[in-house]
């Protein structure tokens, strides 16, 4: 059964900084990896998808690396903005599924 | 392309009656997704359907819960005679048919159950 985990659970850092997540998954025998973003009370917005194949994505000041062997992926954010206080999931679809298994989260706040 | 519509977007049942959520795929997509967050709680998988059929119902509650995706009209989840337990963020996604590996959520249903 695919299990993830997300480090830390809740970070709290000045604007400015970079910022590291991290997430693992115990079954390496995934399809995809999905980073999103949930905003308190709203939906989820994909942030970055990185396919099984893949060893990275970039979008914007986000960039999130795979890596399928050690079963871990970080997501890593550059210049943080308070705007980018949210809880940030990980998600993955494992081989012979269509389902997502979601990580508890991290909570990320960006004071000014 | 409007994206994945869910209605209502919050809900407000007694203890004993009947929560019907709401789901609108993308246009072309024919696999459709619900996921439950409980509060404090990640999500979870519940059911996977593709027109007229469930492919996957492993997270699904063995009892009072259904799903429905007809070849017309939105996908349904069906929460009979529902439970304060039951009050929890629901989400819909959906994906097309080449790359059913993709999922696009919608806003989700807040079932709020007094």
């Amino acid at each position: 059964k695919q299990e993830v985990t997300q480090i830390p659970a809740a970070l709290s850092v000045p604007e400015g900084e970079n910022l590291v997540l991290n997430c693992s998954f115990t079954d390496s025998a995934i399809y995809n990896l999905q980073w999103f973003r949930q905003d308190p009370g709203k939906g989820l917005t994909s942030l970055l998808l990185i396919q099984s194949s893949q060893r990275e994505q970039t979008s914007g000041r986000l960039n999130a690396s795979l890596d399928k062997s050690s079963g871990r992926s970080t997501l890593y954010i550059a210049a943080s903005q308070p705007g980018d206080s949210a809880t940030y999931l990980c998600a993955v679809i494992t081989g012979g599924g269509n389902k997502l298994t979601f990580g508890t989260g991290t909570q990320l706040k960006v004071e000014l | 392309n409007a994206g994945v519509m869910q209605n209502p977007r919050h809900l407000v049942r007694r203890r004993g009656q009947e929560a019907r959520l709401r789901c609108s795929p993308m246009k072309g997509h024919s696999h459709v997704y619900w996921y439950r967050q409980l509060p404090e709680e990640g999500l979870k998988f519940m059911v996977y359907l593709q027109k007229e059929n469930i492919i996957d119902e492993s997270g699904m509650p063995k009892e009072r819960f259904s799903a429905e995706f007809p070849k017309e009209g939105p996908s349904i989840l069906r929460i009979q005679q529902v439970v304060r337990g039951d009050s929890a963020a629901y989400f819909c996604a959906s994906s097309p048919d080449r790359a059913k590996n993709i999922q696009y959520f919608g806003a989700g249903t807040r079932l709020s159950v007094l």
